[in-house]
C-alpha cells in the first residue's frame, strides 16, 4: 500500500509568481485536505476536497485554489505569491469525509523570495 | 470565535503517564475530535479520534466530557521516542462552512 506522496519536495519561487503543488492520496482514500504550516506553528487548514468537490475551506484568500482528480489525487495552486506564503505545505488523505484519521504526506517546502 | 488552546510545553520522565488537554469552544456537534503527533521535518501522524466519553487504542486514550469543550489525550508510560509536538484537531462550522482547526500544539519532552 502506497502512502501519501507530494511533489516537489522543495521549491523556491519569486514574489508574484504562481506555483502548483501535487499530492497523490493513499490508495482507497477519497478525501484530501491541504494545510499550510509555518515554522514553529501548527498546520493551518486551507481546504478539503471530497469526490472532486471542495468540502470546506479555511481563512485563505482566493489566490489559493485547488483541484481533485477522478483518481483522488489533488493539486494546490497559489497565484501572486507573497513572502508570507513561505511555509511547509502538507497534504493529507482520509478514507471518508466524516473521518479525521488523516494520513499526511511529507510536505512541500516552499520558499518565496 | 473559533479557538483552541493547548499548553505550549510539557516535560515528563520515562515510564510516566502524560495527559495533554485541548480546550475548544463551540466545535461542530457532529464531528470527531482527533489528536496527532508530529516529529521535526515530518507530517503529523494520527494517534486517536473520538466523539464523546472515552476511546482507547493501542497507544493512547482520549477523554471527552459531555459538553465537548475540551479533550484530553493520555499517553501511558511514555518513552524517549514520544518526544514530539502533539496537536488536537477539531472542526468549527458556520452554516455549511467547515473549518478543520489544529490546536497550537504541545511540545512534549520525555526525559530519561
Amino acid at each position: 500500500e502506497t502512502g501519501v506522496t507530494q511533489s516537489p519536495t522543495h521549491l523556491i519561487k519569486t514574489r508574484g509568481q504562481q506555483v502548483t503543488l501535487r499530492c497523490s492520496s493513499q490508495s482507497g482514500h477519497n478525501t484530501v485536505s491541504w494545510y499550510q504550516q509555518a515554522l514553529g506553528q501548527g498546520p493551518q487548514f486551507i481546504f478539503q476536497y471530497y469526490r472532486e468537490e471542495e468540502n470546506g475551506r479555511g481563512n485563505f484568500p482566493p489566490r489559493f485554489s485547488g483541484l481533485q482528480f477522478p483518481n483522488y489525487s489533488s493539486e494546490l495552486n497559489v497565484n501572486a505569491l507573497e513572502l508570507d506564503d513561505s511555509a511547509l505545505y502538507l497534504c493529507a488523505s482520509s478514507p471518508a469525509v466524516s473521518s479525521y484519521e488523516q494520513y499526511f504526506g511529507p510536505g512541500t517546502r516552499l520558499t518565496v523570495t | 470565535l473559533a479557538k483552541t488552546t493547548q499548553p505550549i510545553s510539557m516535560d515528563s520522565y520515562e515510564g510516566q503517564e502524560v495527559n495533554i488537554t485541548c480546550s475548544h469552544n463551540n466545535i461542530a456537534t457532529n464531528d470527531y475530535i482527533t489528536w496527532y503527533q508530529q516529529f521535526p521535518s515530518q507530517g503529523p501522524r494520527f494517534i486517536i479520534q473520538g466523539y464523546k466519553t472515552k476511546v482507547t487504542n493501542e497507544v493512547a486514550s482520549l477523554f471527552i466530557p459531555a459538553d465537548r469543550k475540551s479533550s484530553t489525550l493520555s499517553l501511558p508510560r511514555v518513552s524517549l521516542s514520544d518526544t514530539a509536538v502533539y496537536y488536537c484537531l477539531v472542526v468549527f462550522s458556520s452554516g455549511s462552512a467547515r473549518q478543520l482547526t489544529f490546536g497550537s500544539g504541545t511540545q512534549l519532552t520525555v526525559l530519561p
